[in-house]
């Protein structure tokens, strides 16, 4: 596998449920992004995560609770979310480096649908 | 407040008509400005980094330029696969892993 993996790619979820949202990099990346995308909005960050440590959370409802076990793979924990919160789930990764992060390389992104 | 505006924000083009995409930016200290090209229900795909005024990079029929306020991503004889959402992006100074983005220029060609 190469790039950027997210799954599942689609997700219908009640209210009241719980869910989990998995990413998985292979390109030898150092930080971690969750970005949510609505329709008629612009990309949102959500997390970030650089060697395993949370560095931005941007506002985010404690609903959605992140977790980076490792380099290499990031979880987004989804537990009684709204109908709003309904959109395109898209995790990427970055080379981090002191003098900032390179270009973002996303994954195809988790469809989740809230009834 | 850093603010990245692009447009138009919807664009028809026929086969072959060559045109241009703007992202005007308002940001505190700009360290990138990044494009990215977006197919439905697929993740955004990394175009172009521009760092400063006057750079420019080209790949295949696009090619980005950098002003001090915009940047600009022309397309030469565009092909129907070239049909997708474009993406603006900057970095600042200030967030230096944060990505601020436009609303996105969604391209249509027509054979």
């Amino acid at each position: 596998e190469t790039g950027v993996t997210q799954t599942p790619r689609h997700l219908v979820m009640g209210m009241t449920n719980k869910k989990s949202l998995k990413c998985e990099q292979h390109l030898g990346h150092n930080a971690m992004y969750w970005y949510k995308q609505s329709a008629k909005k612009p990309l949102e960050l959500m997390f970030v995560y650089n060697f395993k440590e949370q560095t931005e959370n941007n506002s985010v409802p404690s609903r959605f609770s992140p977790e980076c076990p490792n380099s290499s793979h990031l979880f987004l924990h989804l537990h009684t979310l709204q109908p709003e919160d309904s959109a395109l789930y898209l995790c990427a990764s970055s080379l981090f480096r002191t003098s900032g992060t390179g270009e973002l390389f996303f994954g195809e992104g988790s469809r989740l649908t809230v009834l | 407040e850093d603010q990245v505006t692009q447009s138009p924000e919807a664009l028809r083009l026929q086969e072959g008509e060559s045109s241009s995409l703007n992202c005007s930016y308002t940001v505190s200290g700009l360290r990138g400005l990044f494009w990215y090209r977006q197919d439905p229900g697929k993740g955004p795909e990394f175009l172009f980094t521009l760092y400063s005024a006057g750079e420019e990079k080209e790949k295949e029929r696009l090619k980005a330029t950098l002003t001090k306020k915009e940047s600009f991503l022309h397309i030469t004889a565009p092909k129907p696969e070239d049909s997708a959402t474009y993406l603006c992006a900057v970095q600042t100074m200030q967030g230096a892993q944060k990505l601020v983005f436009g609303q996105g220029t969604r391209l249509t060609i027509n054979p």
